[in-house]
């Protein structure tokens, strides 16, 4: 079985500082893993993915992850917080046949002007 | 990219009454389609497979009569909440698969709250 687990449920950090959303999976197989932003009222946008290929993934919006197979750890980050990165991330794993995704419990992420 | 929509965005409905959510993949044919439910300020659980042309497949906990789901087509997949009461109230998202490995279009969701 794969999942994955959001260790904050809330992040909060000034407007000009690093973001680090950290994201732990477990699974029985090289893993598909992936940053999902959902701001309120809005639907699920992708960040970013990855699929095996380069450890470090680069996103949009400025974001990037590294998948790190030691620490089973695939945690996202962003050099400089904007206020419009406020909003709810959520990490998630694809079982093997890439169809079916299982979501973290999402952190909560507050940008302070 | 693809598109996938659904219909309503929002509903309000009354404790026993049934509702229906709809999901569509607007510019690509969808086989399968996946039905999420998010409750406030939490994940999305992942409720049901559908299939198109064949039963949809309900995760464990998951009753089937209260949520009907119906794959009549390539691009439609819907999910009727029955008999819909206070504790079905949530954010129903959908999700249909692209072409390529671990693509996935998700819905903007369909808010429901039963009074």
């Amino acid at each position: 079985a794969q999942s994955v687990t959001q260790l904050d449920s809330h992040v909060s950090v000034s407007e000009g500082t690093p973001v680090l959303l950290r994201c732990n999976y477990s699974s029985s197989y090289s893993p598909s893993l992936f940053w999902y932003v959902q701001h309120p009222n809005k639907g699920l946008q992708l960040l970013l993915k990855y699929t095996s290929a380069a450890t470090l993934v680069k996103g949009i919006n400025g974001f990037e992850a590294e998948f790190k197979k030691s620490e089973t750890s695939f945690h996202l980050t962003k050099p400089s917080a904007h206020m419009s990165d406020a909003a709810e991330y959520f990490c998630v794993v694809s079982d093997k046949t890439g169809n079916q995704f299982y979501f973290g419990t999402g952190t909560s992420l507050t940008v302070i002007p | 990219g693809a598109v996938v929509s659904q219909h309503p965005s929002r509903v309000i409905c009354k404790s026993g009454t049934s509702v229906k959510i709809e999901c569509r993949s607007l510019d690509f044919q969808a086989t399968t389609m996946f039905w999420y439910r998010q409750f406030p300020k939490q994940s999305l659980m992942l409720m049901a497979t559908s299939n198109e042309g064949s039963k949809a497949t309900y995760e464990q906990g998951v009753e089937k009569d209260k949520f009907l789901i119906n794959h009549a087509s390539l691009t439609l997949s819907t999910l009727t909440v029955t008999s819909a009461h206070p504790e079905d109230s949530s954010f129903y998202i959908c999700s249909a698969p692209g072409l390529l490995y671990n693509e996935q279009f998700f819905g903007p969701g369909t808010r429901l709250t039963v009074l």
